[in-house]
């Protein structure tokens, strides 16, 4: 089965500071890899994806996540954090197989930004 | 952009009545899933849907839930009796099928009283 880790419960960072989130993933092929941001009492909000090709992805709002097979991680970047970017985060894994909308999230990490 | 909608985006019922959570999902969409997030946990699947059935559940939909596309375009999720521990954030999504990623409505919060 499936199953996903997200190590940091709660980050905190300076506004303008860089940020990474980390993400491991536990699956017997290579996955659908995802993240979200959640602000508070709002839905999910897909940041970016990955299916196949480039490891490296590109998202909104200027994230990134780099997907390493060797080590089972899909960990979510971004140069310059602005205040309103401190939300809950969640990394999620689908199977590639015809139900690939099951997706299975991690614990989500909370962003908070210090001015 | 095409949004997934919820209504309502907060539902109050009484114990062991029976809500039914609404969603119209993406138009051109052919997967549908209704997910469920307890205050302060994770996301949790509950249940997808195509082509008219269940295509996969979990262990948390038990005989209680039920789900329903009765026009092509509304998707329900139906607690039959309410549990305190059914309050949630209920999501619904959808998706048009693989490789496609998942679009996520707001979300209705149940409260039960």
């Amino acid at each position: 089965a499936q199953s996903v880790t997200q190590p940091d419960i709660h980050i905190t960072v300076s506004e303008g500071a860089s940020l990474e989130l980390r993400c491991n993933y536990s699956y017997g092929a290579t996955p659908y890899l995802f993240w979200y941001v959640q602000s508070p009492g709002q839905g999910l909000q897909l940041l970016l994806k990955y299916f196949s090709g480039d490891t490296l992805v590109q998202g909104i709002k200027g994230f990134e996540a780099e997907f390493k097979r060797s080590q089972s991680s899909f960990n979510l970047r971004k140069p310059s954090v602005h205040w309103s970017y401190a939300a809950e985060y969640f990394c999620a894994v689908g199977a590639r197989n015809t139900n690939a909308g099951k997706s299975t999230f991690g614990d989500g990490t909370t962003l908070t930004v210090k001015p | 952009e095409p949004e997934v909608t919820q209504t309502p985006s907060h539902q109050v019922t009484q114990m062991g009545q029976e809500v039914i959570l609404r969603c119209v999902p993406i138009s051109n969409h052919l997967y549908f899933y209704w997910y469920r997030q307890i205050l302060g946990q994770k996301v949790e699947f509950l249940v997808s849907f195509y082509n008219n059935e269940i295509s996969e559940k979990s262990e948390i939909f038990d005989d209680q839930f039920s789900v329903e596309r009765p026009d092509g375009s509304n998707f329900t999720l139906k607690i039959r009796s309410t549990k305190l521990e059914d309050s949630a954030m209920y999501f619904c999504a959808s998706t048009q099928g693989n490789n496609s990623p998942l679009h996520f409505g707001n979300g209705t919060r149940l409260t039960v009283t």
